[in-house]
């Protein structure tokens, strides 16, 4: 089966760095996306990784490698808007996007 | 309007009755996708629309039918409601159905009851 493994919930202090995971298994790969969702509201777009390595966007960075089945996001001095879920999505060979139940990140003063 | 539109906002309905989620974007995507979100489980894909006249099912599209008469509009119908389709639906676009970031519209939260 297709399968995104994700932190549940991650706790972070205001001004820090933060790495949230990402496993995946999935049948094919046409690319991986985080996507960011604040509670009650809908997922907004983060970024997208379909080559190996490090893509950087201001504060926010993420990582991929796809012979470990594996993306990281990194998120640097931290904010307090930051706090929301971080949903991890992976493009299959059907081109439909599996997603992760998503990480919880709670940033504390 | 700029973006995805959906309606309604929330709604309570009885078990049994027949609801339709309206979906709208003026952004001319080609691609359509409804998903629905439950507490700790990740999105999950119901039906998709790669292009107006075409549909296909999803993970989860029991229960639930689409159609895709036109460019901007994608309604999701429920035709009996049941207790288990109680979640949050959200609406999405993409330029295209492979390697493009997918636009969300604001969520229905519908409760059957």
């Amino acid at each position: 089966g297709q399968n995104i493994d994700q932190p549940t919930e991650m706790t972070a202090t205001e001004g820090a760095i933060v790495q949230i995971n990402c496993t995946y298994q999935t049948s094919g790969f046409n690319g991986l996306f985080w996507y960011q969702q604040h509670a009650g509201e809908a997922p907004t777009f983060l970024s997208y990784n379909v080559l190996d390595g490090l893509e950087e966007k201001g504060r926010f960075s993420s990582f991929l490698s796809r012979s470990k089945g594996y993306s990281y996001l990194l998120l640097k001095e931290l904010q307090m808007k930051d706090s929301a879920s971080y949903l991890c999505a992976v493009m299959d060979s059907n081109y439909q996007l599996i997603w992760g139940a998503g990480t919880k990140l709670i940033i504390k003063p | 309007i700029a973006g995805i539109t959906q309606a309604p906002t929330s709604q309570i309905l009885a078990a049994g009755r027949r609801m339709t989620l309206r979906c709208t974007q003026d952004m001319r995507h080609n691609a359509m996708y409804w998903y629905r979100q439950d507490l700790g489980l990740g999105l999950r894909l119901i039906h998709y629309s790669n292009t107006a006249g075409t549909t296909g099912k999803g993970e989860v599209p029991d229960g639930y039918s689409v159609s895709r008469a036109n460019t901007d509009d994608f309604p999701l119908t429920l035709a009996s409601a049941v207790p288990s389709q109680t979640s949050v639906y959200f609406c999405a676009s993409s330029d295209s159905r492979g390697g493009n970031e997918q636009f969300f519209g604001p969520g229905t939260r519908l409760t059957v009851l």
